[in-house]
């Protein structure tokens, strides 16, 4: 139990289009979500935390108008990259927390989401 | 705050050669601590985890890592290296508030030697 799977795999497209990127929990609910961004040979830099039916709550720096979040039902959360540059190229993976040995909730990776911005 | 640091960027060993890499960890409370290994291009696969109990925890691939609380270390081992294991390992602690939201090391980069 406990897969989390993102979609797509990969994406490609052109700067200025917005990419939509979708996290799921497969055979559990999650309330919160994670949403994190990796560069080539680096480590992963949480970019914001999805709570389910409110507002996704931002890591300083990090362009909550550039990068939304919606987090509409227990299982799925969507980040969407609104006007994509190059320099928005990365990995992104998702993760969902999940009850684990009393109070705290586990987190769960998705298996990334590789978008290029040409 | 918590935070995690993995003194080593980047380690070769010959295989069959013992391994073990460096976690060091920040944290006001009892850590949630992983390993996962990141094959390039590859989503995060979880090795081993800590949460309570036996402070040696044995994981997946044949690795172990102990917990020690008076050195804040979560060193992973694995007593003889495969030339499959090479790959990206990154230690992590959960913490018990913010949903449990992961701080990651910069991460540790094996390379194993034929």
């Amino acid at each position: 139990g406990a897969v989390v799977s993102q979609h797509p795999s990969w994406v490609i497209c052109k700067s200025g289009t917005s990419v939509k990127i979708e996290c799921r929990s497969l055979d559990f609910q999650a309330t919160t979500m994670f949403w994190y961004r990796q560069f080539p040979k680096q480590s992963l830099m949480l970019m914001a935390t999805s709570n389910e039916g409110s507002k996704a709550t931002y890591e300083q720096g990090v362009e909550k108008d550039k990068f939304l979040i919606n987090h509409a039902s227990l299982t799925l959360s969507t980040l969407t990259v609104t006007s994509a540059h190059p320099e928005d190229s990365s990995f992104y993976i998702c993760s969902a927390g999940r009850p684990s040995g009393g109070s705290y909730n586990e987190q769960f990776f998705g298996p990334g989401t590789r978008l290029t911005v040409l | 705050a918590q935070s995690v640091t993995q003194p080593d960027i980047h380690i070769t060993v010959s295989e069959g050669a013992s391994l073990e890499l460096r976690c060091n960890y920040s944290y006001g409370a009892t850590p949630y601590l992983f390993w996962y290994v990141q094959s390039p291009g590859q989503g995060l696969q979880l090795l081993l985890k800590y949460f309570s109990g036996d402070t040696l925890v044995q994981g997946i691939k044949g690795f172990e890592a102990e917990f020690k609380r008076s050195q804040s270390s979560f060193n992973l081992r694995k007593p003889s290296v495969h030339w499959s294991d090479a790959a990206e390992y990154f230690c992590a602690v959960g913490a018990n508030t913010n949903a449990g939201k992961s701080t990651f090391g910069d991460g540790t980069t094996l390379t194993v030697k034929p």
